[in-house]
């Protein structure tokens, strides 16, 4: 049973470009959340979809977009990219019904130079 | 808002000793718990979860305590091997979606 997955492993732009993530989750799960892990801190929560809507949105700005398809999986958006967007971007799924534990991926180092 | 905060941002453990690591939370609506494991390079890992109608839950080597009195939860791990060199985060969720939110982490380092 594969967990959650997330492509690319890494992958770097430059400032004002545009970058699209992706995240497959744990099979049986139905619910993606997105964080961005700065380094040397906790990962701070950027959204959630349930259902292929986005349910709860944490403290950032519309350059960051998603999306969630039928099957699930989901991608994350980010225009218009900042240096301050450098970090380990992680996917976590979780089943909406029992809310339970959220398993995460391994993560995208993004960097932008 | 909530925060949440980790008393310690290093802990520096003898092979063998055990581990405490402790967390605390400020939203008394809180009502789910999790702490995760983090090694360098890889994504959080799932260590054991509590919910707020416990006080103590025992995993595999890992017991976390939950004090909703003092808004504290703790994990302790048991004869600290080199595999649990990490950094541990607390995760706490207080909403019907499961929203997690992270404290800074506590680097353990085991030392033989």
């Amino acid at each position: 049973d594969a967990g959650v997955t997330q492509s690319p492993t890494h992958l770097i732009k430059t400032r004002g470009q545009q970058v699209t993530l992706r995240c497959s989750p744990k099979s049986g799960h139905d619910t993606v959340s997105w964080y961005q892990q700065a380094l040397g801190q906790g990962p701070q929560f950027i959204f959630q979809y349930y259902e292929e809507e986005e349910r709860q949105r944490g403290n950032f700005p519309d350059r960051f977009s998603g999306h969630q398809f039928p099957n699930y999986s989901s991608e994350l958006n980010v225009n218009a990219l900042l240096l301050g967007d450098s970090a380990l971007y992680l996917c976590a799924s979780s089943l909406r019904a029992g809310r339970t534990e959220a398993f995460f991926g391994q993560g995208t180092r993004l960097t932008v130079v | 808002g909530e925060s949440v905060g980790l008393h310690l941002p290093t802990l520096s453990v003898q092979e063998g000793d055990n581990s405490i690591i402790n967390c605390a939370y400020s939203n008394s609506a809180s009502d789910y718990f999790i702490w995760y494991k983090q090694e360098s390079g890889k994504g959080p890992q799932f260590i054991i979860d509590i919910r707020s109608n416990m006080d103590k839950r025992q995993g595999q080597r890992v017991t976390v305590l939950l004090n909703k009195t003092v808004k504290h939860l703790s994990l302790q791990i048991a004869a600290t091997q080199p595999g649990d060199s990490a950094v541990y985060f607390c995760a706490v969720s207080g909403d019907s979606w499961g929203k997690l939110q992270f404290g800074a982490g506590t680097q353990v380092v085991v030392t033989p």
